[in-house]
């Protein structure tokens, strides 16, 4: 059973600091990772992916991932209220058929 | 982001009765993904489809369920014998031209 695990949170970061979002699986097979955004009533909307250990940054937005323990996290900068949103982890084994194995998200909130 | 459309936005059906939810993927691209979302809960991979085919299904993907390509464009998912716990936000998703996924606004399902 593939199992992504992050905790639910609600995270509450203030403005203009850095918010940290964790998350591991269980599936070592797991070749790809990603990092949704999903404001409250809407669909998924992708931010970051990664497929390499190390890190991957994008704008205000860096990716960090560490096959070995298992674990991927997101980092975002700046924070703003606007990113106020639950963030979801997902991992799949890559290649076109696998469906993302996502975790339940975790809820940040940014004080203004 | 490449767009993914989802009809309806929300159906309200009676258990018992069949419901299907259309989507139109990103053009060219021969995979197709459907997710579903229960209130509260995570996103859950239902189904990939590649070159009318089933690729892969998971648990939740039972004889209730099936997917179909009625014409170049669409893709349909059919839900049988609507049951009340079958409730929830429909997502349908497209890949780019790398590993990602790329998900549609989503079709609220509420049985009765």
């Amino acid at each position: 059973q593939k199992e992504v695990e992050q905790n639910s949170g609600p995270l509450s970061v203030p403005e203009g600091a850095i918010a940290s979002l964790n998350c591991t699986y269980s599936d070592r097979g797991s070749q790809s990772f990603f990092w949704y955004r999903q404001y409250s009533g809407k669909s998924p909307e992708l931010i970051m992916f990664i497929y390499s250990n190390g890190d991957k940054e994008d704008g205000r937005f860096t990716a960090q991932l560490n096959k070995a323990s298992q674990y991927v996290s997101l980092l975002i900068r700046d924070s703003q209220p606007s990113d106020s949103a639950t963030y979801l982890c997902a991992v799949s084994a890559g290649g076109g058929a696998d469906g993302l194995t996502f975790g339940k998200g975790t809820h940040l909130i940014i004080q203004p | 982001e490449p767009e993914v459309t989802q009809t309806p936005s929300h159906q309200v059906t009676q258990m018992g009765q069949e419901v299907i939810l259309r989507c139109v993927p990103i053009s060219n691209h021969l995979y197709f993904y459907w997710y579903r979302q229960i209130l509260g809960q995570k996103v859950e991979f239902l189904v990939s489809f590649y070159n009318n085919e089933i690729s892969e299904k998971s648990e939740i993907f039972d004889d209730q369920f099936s997917v179909e390509r009625p014409d170049g464009s669409n893709f349909t998912l059919k839900i049988r014998s609507t049951k009340l716990e079958d409730s929830a936000m429909y997502f349908c998703a497209s890949p780019s031209s790398t590993d990602t996924q790329y998900f549609g606004p989503g079709t609220r399902l509420t049985v009765l």
